[in-house]
C-alpha cells in the first residue's frame, strides 16, 4: 500500500492556460474523490468517480473543469483557461466501495496550483 | 443542508497539556463522523472515525473523540500533546441525502500552535 499520489505537487501558470493534474488512488481503492481547498477553508468536494464512472459533480465544477477515470485507476482534473480564482490546492482522495469503508477516505498530498 | 462547525480558527496549547478541538455538525439521523489532520503544504491524514457503536472512539497518536448525539457535537480529545502536533485539523462529515455518494463536507479547521 503505497498510499495515494499526486503529480505535480506545484504548478503555476499563466491565466488563460489549461492545466492537469494525475492522481493515483490506492491500488484497490474502487472509488475516488476530488476536492478543492483554498486558504484558511476545509476542503470543498469537485466529484467523484466509483471505477471509471463518474457520479456525481459539485456545482463547483464549472464546465472549465473536466475529470477523467478512463481505466478506473488513476484519475485526471483539467482546468481550461485558469483564472486567478482556480488557485488552491487540489486534493485527490480514495476509498474502498462496500460497507463502511467506502466512506473512509484517504487523502493524496495534493496539487498546489497558483494562477498569475 | 448538513453542515460542520468548528467554533475555534486558532488554539495554542503547551506542550504536555491537554487538548480538546470542537466540532459540531447538523444533521438529522445518525452521522458519519471524522478528524483529519493536515500538516503544512501536506493532504490529510484520517485521525478517527465515528460510525456508531460505542461513542468513545480511539484513534492514530493517541487521539480520542467523543460523540454527544444530545450536544450534535463530536469533540476531539488528546490528554498530553507534544510539539508535533501542531497542525490544523479538520472535523468532517459524510454528506446524507438522495443521489449523494457519500462525499465529505468539512469544517473551517482548528489551526493547533504548541509552546514549548
Amino acid at each position: 500500500d503505497t498510499g495515494v499520489s499526486q503529480n505535480p505537487r506545484h504548478k503555476i501558470t499563466k491565466r488563460g492556460q489549461n492545466v492537469t493534474f494525475r492522481c493515483d488512488p490506492i491500488s484497490e481503492h474502487n472509488r475516488l474523490y476530488w476536492y478543492r481547498q483554498t486558504l484558511g477553508q476545509g476542503p470543498e468536494f469537485l466529484t467523484y468517480f466509483q471505477n471509471e464512472a463518474q457520479l456525481e459533480k459539485s456545482r463547483l465544477l464549472s464546465d472549465r473543469f473536466s475529470a477523467e477515470r478512463p481505466k478506473g485507476s488513476f484519475s485526471t482534473l483539467e482546468i481550461q483557461r485558469t483564472e486567478q480564482g482556480d488557485s488552491a490546492m487540489y486534493l485527490c482522495a480514495s476509498s474502498l466501495g462496500g460497507g463502511r469503508e467506502e466512506f473512509e477516505q484517504y487523502f493524496g498530498p495534493g496539487t498546489r496550483l497558483t494562477v498569475t | 443542508a448538513q453542515s460542520v462547525t468548528q467554533p475555534d480558527i486558532h488554539i495554542t496549547v503547551s506542550e504536555g497539556a491537554s487538548l480538546e478541538l470542537r466540532c459540531n455538525y447538523s444533521y438529522g439521523a445518525t452521522p458519519y463522523l471524522f478528524w483529519y489532520v493536515q500538516s503544512p503544504g501536506q493532504g490529510l491524514q484520517l485521525l478517527l472515525k465515528y460510525f456508531s457503536g460505542d461513542t468513545l472512539v480511539q484513534g492514530i497518536k493517541g487521539f480520542e473523540a467523543e460523540f454527544k448525539r444530545s450536544q450534535s457535537s463530536f469533540n476531539l480529545r488528546k490528554p498530553s500533546v507534544h510539539w508535533s502536533d501542531a497542525a490544523e485539523y479538520f472535523c468532517a462529515v459524510v454528506r446524507n441525502y438522495g443521489g449523494s455518494q457519500g462525499n465529505l463536507i468539512f469544517g473551517k479547521g482548528t489551526k493547533l500552535s504548541v509552546k514549548p
